[in-house]
C-alpha cells in the first residue's frame, strides 16, 4: 500500500524553527518528485515547495522568501521541510505528497501534520 | 503567477441531482494538446484526494458521477447525480508553470440542499 506519514509538527513560538519529515513506503521513492502543500485552519490548499526525485531542482513559493528548506534521504525514503524564522501565519496542516516529472498532480498525499505558530 | 479562480464559492444541490464547479485560470494551462489541470476533493479532517487530471482523466477508482471539462482557460468539475459522500471542498489545481509554481483554486464548498 501506498504510504506517506508526515510527522514533526507542534507549537513553536515566533521566530522559532522546526522539521518536518514525511516516510514514504508501498513506492520507489526515488522515482517520484516530492511535494509539501500547507492548509491554514479553514482555509484553501497553499503549494509550499517541490523537490525532483534526485533532488537536483527544488522549487519554493514565493512567499516563502528563504525561510524554509526542502530536501530528501531516497536511501531512507524520506522528505523534509526545515521551517525558521516562523510567523503566526504559517500556522497551517503541512502535506506531503508525490508527483511524477510530467504529470505533476498531486498523489497520494499523507495525512497531514499540524504546526501552530504562537506566543 | 497563474491564478486560479473557481465558482461558485458554495453550493448547494439535491441529492440525485446535477453538481457543477467552474474554475478559471488566468492564463492558458493547455500545452501540445493537454490541459495541465488536476481536481481534487476534499473531505473534513481528510487530505485531498485526486479526483481528474488532464482536465478529464478520471483516477482511478473514482465514480463516473464525476467528470472534467474544458480547455484553455475554463474548466468544469461535474457530478451528475450527487450523492449524501459527494458532500466536500473542491479545488482545482494548475501545474502548468515552468518553473513550478503550482496554485490551487480558493475551493468550492459542496453541500446537500
Amino acid at each position: 500500500e501506498v504510504q506517506l506519514v508526515e510527522s514533526g509538527g507542534g507549537l513553536v513560538k515566533p521566530g522559532g524553527s522546526l522539521r518536518l519529515s514525511c516516510a514514504a513506503s508501498g513506492f520507489t521513492f526515488s522515482d517520484y518528485n516530492m511535494n509539501w502543500v500547507r492548509q491554514a485552519p479553514g482555509k484553501g490548499l497553499e503549494w509550499v515547495s517541490s523537490i525532483s526525485s534526485s533532488g537536483t531542482y527544488i522549487y519554493y513559493a514565493d512567499s516563502l522568501k528563504g525561510r524554509f528548506t526542502i530536501s530528501r534521504d531516497n536511501a531512507k525514503n524520506s522528505l523534509y521541510l526545515q521551517m525558521n524564522s516562523l510567523r503566526v501565519e504559517d500556522t497551517a496542516v503541512y502535506y506531503c505528497a508525490s508527483s511524477w516529472t510530467g504529470n505533476n498532480w498531486f498523489d497520494p498525499w499523507g495525512q497531514g501534520t499540524l504546526v501552530t505558530v504562537s506566543s | 503567477d497563474i491564478v486560479m479562480t473557481q465558482s461558485p464559492d458554495s453550493l448547494a444541490v439535491s441529492l440525485g441531482e446535477r453538481a457543477t464547479i467552474n474554475c478559471k485560470s488566468s492564463q492558458s494551462v493547455l500545452y501540445s494538446s493537454k490541459n495541465y489541470l488536476a481536481w481534487y476533493q476534499q473531505k473534513p479532517g481528510q487530505p485531498p484526494k485526486l479526483l481528474i487530471y488532464w482536465a478529464s482523466t478520471r483516477e482511478s477508482g473514482v465514480p463516473d458521477r464525476f467528470s472534467g471539462s474544458g480547455s484553455g482557460t475554463d474548466f468544469t468539475l461535474t457530478i451528475s447525480s450527487l450523492q449524501a459522500e459527494d458532500v466536500a471542498v473542491y479545488y482545482c489545481q494548475q501545474y502548468y508553470s515552468t518553473p513550478p509554481m503550482y496554485t490551487f483554486g480558493q475551493g468550492t464548498k459542496l453541500e446537500i440542499k
